[in-house]
């Protein structure tokens, strides 16, 4: 069975542009989270989506978004993009909304200049 | 509110010394507790998970960790180091209703295993 795909796994981006993140779940999973890290915040989650609807929101500012589609796939969006929204972009998967069947993908990689 | 302490953002041991990496949580409710294990340029790699059964939890590549409630502990350990350990460690708590994915991350532990 294939993992948690993130797509694309690099980007760089400059100030004031917006970037869409792609995270294909595991096949069956309908739960996707999703997390930034950084070397001064550590991991924080962003939030969660459990059959197209959102679930549960962290503390971050509403230019950070995100959806989930039918089949289960979810993109995150930021806009206005600022210098401290560089950071590695995780998103894990589970069957339902449960943490301890959850499986994390490789991360997107963002870089903005 | 549910937080993780790591206590020491870099443990240094020689090969085939004893891990112990130390978690602290605290919790208003029964947690759900996980170690992670995080590779250079990788994701988040499951080493085991405490979900309310035996307070002794093994996991993969010769990592265990006891949950201790008294204590508010979850701390890893493994018996001996391995060059191939090196790597950073994420202590985590979850709510153990279950029914979220949410997980509240500690900081980090680095892990360096010396020859």
């Amino acid at each position: 069975k294939a993992g948690v795909t993130q797509t694309p796994r690099y980007l760089i981006k400059t100030r004031g542009q917006q970037v869409t993140l792609s995270c294909s779940p595991i096949s069956g999973h309908r739960s996707v989270s999703w997390y930034q890290q950084t070397p001064g915040q550590g991991l924080q989650f962003l939030f969660e989506y459990f059959s197209e609807t959102q679930r549960n929101k962290g503390n971050f500012p509403g230019r950070f978004s995100g959806r989930q589609f039918s089949n289960s796939r979810s993109e995150m969006n930021v806009s206005t993009l600022e210098l401290g929204d560089s950071a590695l972009y995780l998103c894990a998967s589970s069957f339902e909304q449960r943490a301890d069947t959850q499986y994390f993908g490789p991360g997107t990689r963002l870089t903005v200049l | 509110a549910q937080s993780v302490t790591q206590l020491g953002s870099h443990v240094s041991v020689s090969e085939g010394a004893l891990v112990l990496l130390r978690c602290n949580y605290s919790s208003s409710v029964p947690p759900y507790l996980f170690w992670y294990v995080q590779y250079p340029n990788q994701g988040l790699q499951l080493l085991l998970k405490y979900t309310s059964a035996a307070t002794l939890v093994k996991g993969i590549n010769g990592f265990e960790a006891e949950f201790k409630k008294s204590e508010t502990s979850f701390h890893l350990t493994k018996p001996s180091a391995h060059m191939s350990d090196a790597a950073e460690y994420f202590c985590a708590v979850t709510h153990g209703s279950g029914n979220t994915g949410k997980l509240i991350f500690g900081q980090g532990t680095t892990l360096q295993v010396k020859p």
